[in-house]
């Protein structure tokens, strides 16, 4: 099955300068890859995607590249604020199912807690 | 308007005892998970439905059992709790299958005594 391996498990940063995780996946079919961002006590929330048919997207302060042929994907955080702070999670999901609906699950990576200090 | 709900947000029970989670989505979605989040913060899927089908079962031990009643609703029951069953325990919606944004629930934090 996947296998998602994120890095770092953490991260601290002053505001204001940039933030970058990596991760790596194990199934050349993945061809769909999320990043959550979870504040404190609080649920996931998708922050930005990338399909494999891309190689970058960006929305504001925050990007995310693709490399397939090396599978793994980053996320660029810049300009970092103190409510940046929070865990960090990247996934990767690949379609198994025919039709419109794609039946396969997302396996997250580890998480990263990023801190922004003031 | 709350996207994706869940009952309880807290539970603490002793071991041995038999409790269930609710959870409600109001977006339409046609498909929903079970997400187990670790101490470690770890998440992980435990099922998926699609428009009430059970579609995912990763190997999770038999005294977890979902239900989903209707495309709207998917409930967890769980016998026999255990120790190693303390965790935040996640629901989720998405549109049509995986490759889709999944709105989590609020999360119920369970814990075992």
């Amino acid at each position: 099955g996947e296998n998602v391996e994120q890095h770092p498990s953490t991260l601290s940063v002053q505001e204001g300068d940039s933030a970058v995780i990596k991760c790596t996946y194990s199934d050349s079919a993945s061809n769909y890859f999320p990043w959550y961002k979870q504040e404190l006590g609080k649920r996931p929330q998708l922050i930005i995607d990338i399909r494999s048919n891309v190689g970058e997207k960006k929305d504001q302060r925050i990007a995310v590249t693709l490399n397939k042929t090396a599978k793994h994907f980053s996320l660029h955080i810049t300009e970092t604020q103190p409510e940046d702070s929070a865990v960090y999670f990247c996934a990767a999901s690949r379609r198994a199912g025919g039709g419109g609906t794609s039946y396969g699950k997302l396996t997250f990576g580890q998480g990263t807690i990023l801190t922004v200090h003031p | 308007d709350t996207a994706v709900s869940q009952t309880p947000k807290y539970l603490v029970t002793q071991m041995g005892n038999d409790k269930s989670i609710k959870c409600e989505q109001n977006l339409g979605h046609d498909t929903m998970y079970w997400y187990k989040q670790d101490s470690k913060k770890f998440l992980k899927i435990m099922f998926s439905y699609n428009n009430k089908e059970l579609i995912i079962n990763e190997t999770v031990p038999n005294r977890f059992s979902p239900k989903s009643p209707d495309k709207a609703h998917l409930n967890l029951h769980i016998n026999s709790l255990e120790l190693g069953d303390s965790a935040v325990y996640f629901c989720a919606s998405s549109l049509a299958g995986v490759s889709y944004e999944q709105y989590f629930g609020p999360g119920t934090r369970l814990t075992v005594t």
